[in-house]
């Protein structure tokens, strides 16, 4: 089955602590994106990635970093999460030039 | 550059009534234009995209989408709401010729009631 897949569903952790959230694809997709939902501020990219190695800073960028090195994969890092990054993440991936992304279930968030 | 506005963060209709959701957007180059579906605790499902063939453009569960160039509008419309398309609804543009990111508009929590 074709599918974007995000680990974990759901993280709580205190501030400081260091993470990674992973996002990886099967459909062979060139592009992949971070977005993260807030309420009342729909969503918002994080980081998109147009390759194997090639990234790009998004609207939200502050406090994240991302790798490609392999194309099916697309870490989330925060090195040091603070609460203000709690908020439920999505990972995306489209076919270059296609339209459309498909989405992972989301990664739910919290920073104490 | 481009966005996207929505109006109305919350609309509410009686199930068998016309659902409405509007979205307009502004695009320096020609758009892609996309209608998300997000059902609670679920990711975004894609329901119709415009990517400048037809300008009525259908999607899953009897939704669908006209594209007005000349009114910058890309506003979803069902004919005869159910319970089960309680959600919230995005509007997402893209630029086309290879640019994929995709810019949201903030939300519309569609209620159905009985």
């Amino acid at each position: 089955e074709a599918q974007v897949t995000q680990n974990p569903r759901y993280l709580i952790t205190v501030t400081g602590k260091k993470l990674t959230v992973t996002c990886s694809q099967n459909m062979n997709h060139e592009y992949m994106s971070w977005y993260r939902q807030d309420p009342g501020l729909g969503l918002r990219q994080i980081y998109y990635s147009m390759n194997v190695e090639v990234t790009d800073k998004g609207d939200v960028p502050e406090g994240y970093k991302v790798s490609r090195k392999e194309k099916r994969n697309f870490p989330l890092i925060l090195e040091s999460p603070s609460p203000n990054q709690t908020s439920l993440y999505f990972c995306a991936s489209s076919l270059q030039g296609a339209g459309g992304y498909t989405f992972g279930s989301g990664t739910r968030l919290t920073v104490v | 550059a481009q966005s996207v506005t929505q109006l109305g963060s919350h609309v509410s209709v009686s199930e068998g009534a016309l659902v409405l959701l509007r979205c307009n957007y502004s695009s320096s180059v020609p758009p892609y234009l996309f209608w998300y579906v997000q059902y609670p605790n679920q990711g975004l499902q894609l329901l119709l995209k415009y990517t400048s063939a037809a300008t009525l453009v259908k999607g899953i569960n009897g939704f669908e989408a006209e594209f007005k160039k000349s009114e910058t509008s890309f506003h979803l419309t069902k004919p005869s709401a159910h319970m089960s398309d309680a959600a919230e609804y995005f509007c997402a543009v893209s630029g086309q010729g290879g640019s994929e990111k995709l810019v949201f508009g903030k939300g519309t929590k569609l209620t159905v009631n009985p």
